[in-house]
């Protein structure tokens, strides 16, 4: 069965403060690691999408990583603006078109 | 790129009662997706809505409860049915990746508060 697990479930950093939001996923056949952002009473806003191991990409001050078991997202001297809840999510072989999603980090960002 | 308008934006509604919800893409798309968003929660995956045949619903999820139409390729309703608290929820409409997009795409969501 495919499964999402993200870490930490909440994070609090200071502006400036550079961290890292786990995603730790099984899935058979990967098709693709997705990188959501939410804001409070929004849909889901695209971030990044990862095929393979080793993929890396950068948008801002948002930088995902990939490897066969996890992604990172690491948040580079963060403003208070990038505090939102960011959801990781999976396209397995066997589920084409589907996304099994994370429970999601939310992270507030103090000035 | 797809865009996707969903409506209404929110709702409070009575228990007991239906909502339903409408879904529209600005291109014709072969699948499309609804999921759930309860308070706290992640998103989880409703059904998926087949043009030209019913819905297909994931695990957890009845058509008595939750009737899905798709009358064509950039269109279709949700339809939360006997309504009770436990089905306050964001309902969201989504286009799968594909091909053509590396994203999944989403509506904006429907805010529902059962009381």
């Amino acid at each position: 069965e495919d499964q999402v697990t993200q870490s930490p479930e909440a994070l609090r950093l200071q502006e400036g403060e550079s961290s890292s939001l786990n995603c730790s996923y099984t899935v058979s056949g990967l098709r693709g690691l997705f990188w959501y952002r939410q804001d409070p009473g929004k849909g889901p806003e695209f971030l990044f999408t990862l095929y393979s191991a080793g993929e890396e990409k950068e948008k801002e001050r948002l930088k995902a990583t990939l490897t066969k078991k996890e992604s990172f997202l690491h948040i580079t001297a963060p403003k208070p603006e990038d505090s939102a809840t960011y959801l990781c999510a999976v396209e397995g072989s066997s589920n084409t078109g589907k996304l099994i999603f994370g429970q999601g980090t939310t992270l507030q960002v103090k000035p | 790129s797809a865009v996707i308008s969903q409506k209404p934006s929110r709702d409070i509604c009575q228990r007991g009662t239906s909502l339903t919800i409408q879904c529209q893409v600005d291109s014709q798309v072969t699948m499309m997706f609804w999921y759930r968003q309860q308070p706290g929660q992640s998103l989880t995956l409703i059904a998926t809505a087949n043009q030209g045949s019913e819905a297909t619903y994931e695990s957890g999820f009845v058509i008595d409860k939750f009737p899905i139409s798709r009358p064509n390729l950039t269109f279709s309703t949700l339809t939360v049915s006997n309504m009770s608290p436990e089905d306050s929820s964001i309902y969201l409409c989504s286009v799968p990746p594909s091909n053509m997009n590396t994203e999944a795409f989403f509506g904006q969501g429907t805010r529902l508060t059962v009381v």
